[in-house]
């Protein structure tokens, strides 16, 4: 079972449209949650992280953690073709010398179609 | 502030040839990491980096690749032969310190790299 596992799409929705996007993971003691997108033939770019269950707003993007479940979300209100892009569900654990070692998800391509 | 910077953004290779990667983190940033991308995957942790020390180098394939971090800075990675399933995009990024919730990874654009 890998450790984090994302739905690779693609995905296409309207735009305005409200997206979902979801992980789940297998390890819980993962403790800090990110989501990044990418666009394409560019690095990920950092777009949310949370380290709590429950949610966390920013803008048209929420983050939901849920980890009794091991499942992480994030929902973007409003889509925009400006979206579109590949998002990358990211999660950090620690190794035994206090190091992070973060594992990204396999991610999932959206587009939104004006 | 200046953002990952790495080079080249392309490089096509033959099989067993060699390739290196030149990577330069943000001013500050103790930790650096390679990963690899696979199209239509997400990035795979190749090695990581604490200073100059390394971290983790547990999924690097030692028997064709290496990387360093001179004087804790800049890094280069290797890859002496290569092979087809190599062709991948290698991504370098950094982070502030490895500890502490607020050290996100700042990743670069990424060298593209094909085995034909």
């Amino acid at each position: 079972q890998k450790e984090v596992e994302q739905d690779p799409g693609p995905l296409s929705v309207p735009e305005g449209a409200i997206v979902s996007l979801n992980c789940t993971y297998s390890n819980s003691a993962f403790q800090y949650f990110m989501w990044y997108r990418q666009y394409s033939r560019k690095g990920p770019e950092l777009l949310m992280y949370t380290y709590s269950s429950g949610n966390k707003e920013d803008g048209r993007f929420t983050a939901q953690v849920d980890k009794s479940s091991k499942y992480i979300s994030l929902f973007i209100r409003d889509s925009q073709p400006s979206d579109s892009a590949t998002y990358l569900c990211a999660i950090r654990q620690w190794y035994s010398g206090g190091y992070q070692k973060v594992t990204f998800g396999t991610g999932t391509k959206l587009q939104v179609i004006p | 502030e200046a953002g990952v910077a790495q080079s080249p953004r392309y490089k096509i290779i033959e099989k067993r040839q060699s390739v290196a990667f030149w990577c330069n983190p943000i001013s500050g940033h103790a930790t650096l990491y390679w990963y690899q991308q696979i199209l239509g995957q997400g990035p795979k942790l190749l090695i990581q980096f604490q200073n100059n020390g390394v971290v983790d180098d547990s999924q690097l394939p030692k028997d064709r690749f290496s990387a360093e971090r001179l004087k804790g800075v800049d890094s280069t990675l290797k890859i002496q032969p290569a092979k087809l399933e190599d062709s991948a995009v290698y991504l370098c990024a950094s982070s502030l310190t490895d500890r502490g919730a607020d050290s996100p990874l700042h990743f670069g654009n990424g060298t593209r790299l094909t085995v034909t």
